[in-house]
């Protein structure tokens, strides 16, 4: 069964930083689906980025991009120029291509200091 | 907003109670996916349905069980309620089921078995 594990419980940076979570999972399959999802204190799950394994190119969506190593099976999130907004429990998740649920990791939660 | 919609948001009932929460997934989208965020358990899979049939099954208890109606909306029963049971449920719907697009989330149930 697949894993994804996300060894950072905590983190904070500064309004305007660049901050980068970690993810790491554990598979078998060569192709898959890779996110972050983003929950912020109205819980809403938002889905923030995506990668597909069989692209190289390195997911981004504005301030948001992730640097993808699928050999090292590592899906760490870059967000850029941190903004207030940006404060809120993310989740990395694991999709099979064969099978449809998502795997998601603990989370991390992200505070931002103005 | 992620075009899901969930009703209730807040549901709160007693022990050995039953209760339905519904789900509607976004205009096009027939895949449905129930999730359960628990504060031990993080966010777990319960089941999913594909155009009115099951396609998988999580972690979903014998005491609960869901459907995907014609409208392709969907309901979530929970029977015979534990406290062990209050969490929050999600709904979460994609276009199909190899999309790469990812799921969207409803705003959620939240419920307290008291």
């Amino acid at each position: 069964a697949q894993t994804v594990t996300q060894s950072q419980p905590e983190m904070s940076v500064q309004e305007a930083e660049t901050v980068t979570l970690s993810c790491t999972y554990d598979t078998s399959e060569s192709d898959y689906y890779l996110f972050w999802y983003k929950q912020p204190p109205s819980r809403q799950m938002i889905l923030v980025i995506r990668q597909e394994a069989y692209k190289q190119q390195n997911a981004t969506e504005n301030r948001f991009s992730v640097n993808f190593q699928k050999a090292a099976k590592s899906f760490s999130l870059k967000i850029s120029d941190s903004q207030l907004g940006d404060a809120a429990m993310y989740f990395c998740a694991y999709r099979s291509v064969r099978n449809t649920p998502l795997v998601f990791g603990k989370g991390t939660r992200l505070s931002v200091i103005a | 907003d992620s075009g899901v919609t969930q009703t209730p948001k807040h549901l709160i009932t007693a022990t050995g109670q039953r209760v339905t929460l519904r789900c509607s997934p976004r205009s096009g989208d027939l895949s449905v996916y129930w999730y359960q965020q628990s504060l031990d358990q993080g966010l777990q899979f319960l089941i999913q349905y594909y155009n009115g049939e099951e396609r998988a099954k999580g972690n979903i208890l014998e005491r609960f069980s869901a459907q995907q109606f014609p409208d392709l909306h969907s309901e979530l029963n929970l029977s015979s309620l534990e406290l062990g049971d209050s969490a929050l449920y999600f709904c979460a719907s994609s276009v199909d089921e190899t999309s790469s697009k990812g799921q969207y989330f409803g705003p959620g149930t939240r419920l307290t078995v008291t």
